[in-house]
């Protein structure tokens, strides 16, 4: 079983609809949660940032974590057509591997939102 | 400011060959990281930097696979005698620093084996 798990889609929505996107995970040590997006043939950008859990909002994206079902989630409301990306999640913890604090990904979600 | 930049942003080598790819972290930016991508896997975790030193080598996937820094800046990942299996896209990281800072990637090195 892997640590991080993302359903792969694909996920295809029409524009304007709220996007619900997630990933559960195993390790408990687990603290700093990401959202990254992806486009074709590019490096992923940062999206969202949470410690811990609770809920994170920039604009059009909110990031819940809730740590106790080990579950973290990415909404996107008013979704447009360049929304339309792979989405990653990816995870930390302070003194996780060795105190790397690398980042161990989900496999990312595709999403394309339909005009 | 500049983001993470790499190259060659594609290369494409023969089974047996070596290579070699280059990251330039975003100024300032302490900590450097490689992942690697491939279909089916996701992006994996090779190895951090912190400055000019690894404390986690650990993702490396075999002896093959090595990787410098330099005035804890330009860091180059370096495969030697390749195998088809190693064709992925290699993506750099960099943060301001150890610790839980958010990782900024560059746009990846895409490796074709042949």
């Amino acid at each position: 079983q892997k640590e991080v798990e993302q359903d792969p889609g694909p996920l295809s929505v029409p524009e304007g609809a709220i996007v619900s996107l997630n990933c559960t995970y195993s390790n408990s040590a687990f603290q700093y949660f990401m959202w990254y997006r992806q486009y074709s043939r590019k490096g992923p950008e940062l999206l969202m940032y949470t410690y811990s859990s609770g809920n994170k909002e920039d604009g059009r994206f909110t990031a819940q974590v809730d740590k106790s079902s080990k579950y973290i989630s990415l909404f996107i409301r008013d979704s447009q057509p360049s929304d339309s990306a792979t989405y990653l999640c990816a995870m930390s913890g302070e003194g996780y591997g060795g105190a790397t604090n690398k980042l161990i990904f989900g496999t990312g979600t595709l999403l394309a939102v339909q005009p | 400011g500049a983001g993470v930049s790499q190259s060659p942003s594609n290369k494409v080598t023969e089974k047996g060959k070596d290579v070699e790819l280059r990251c330039d972290p975003i100024s300032g930016h302490t900590a450097l990281y490689w992942y690697r991508q491939s279909l089916g896997q996701g992006l994996e975790f090779l190895i951090y930097f912190q400055g000019n030193s690894a404390p986690d080598k650990s993702g490396l996937p075999s002896d093959r696979f090595s990787a410098e820094r330099t005035g804890g800046s330009v860091s180059t990942l370096t495969i030697q005698r390749t195998q088809q299996e190693d064709s992925a896209v290699y993506l750099c990281a960099s943060s301001l620093a150890w610790g839980p800072y958010e990782q900024y990637f560059g746009p990846g090195t895409r490796l074709t084996v042949t």
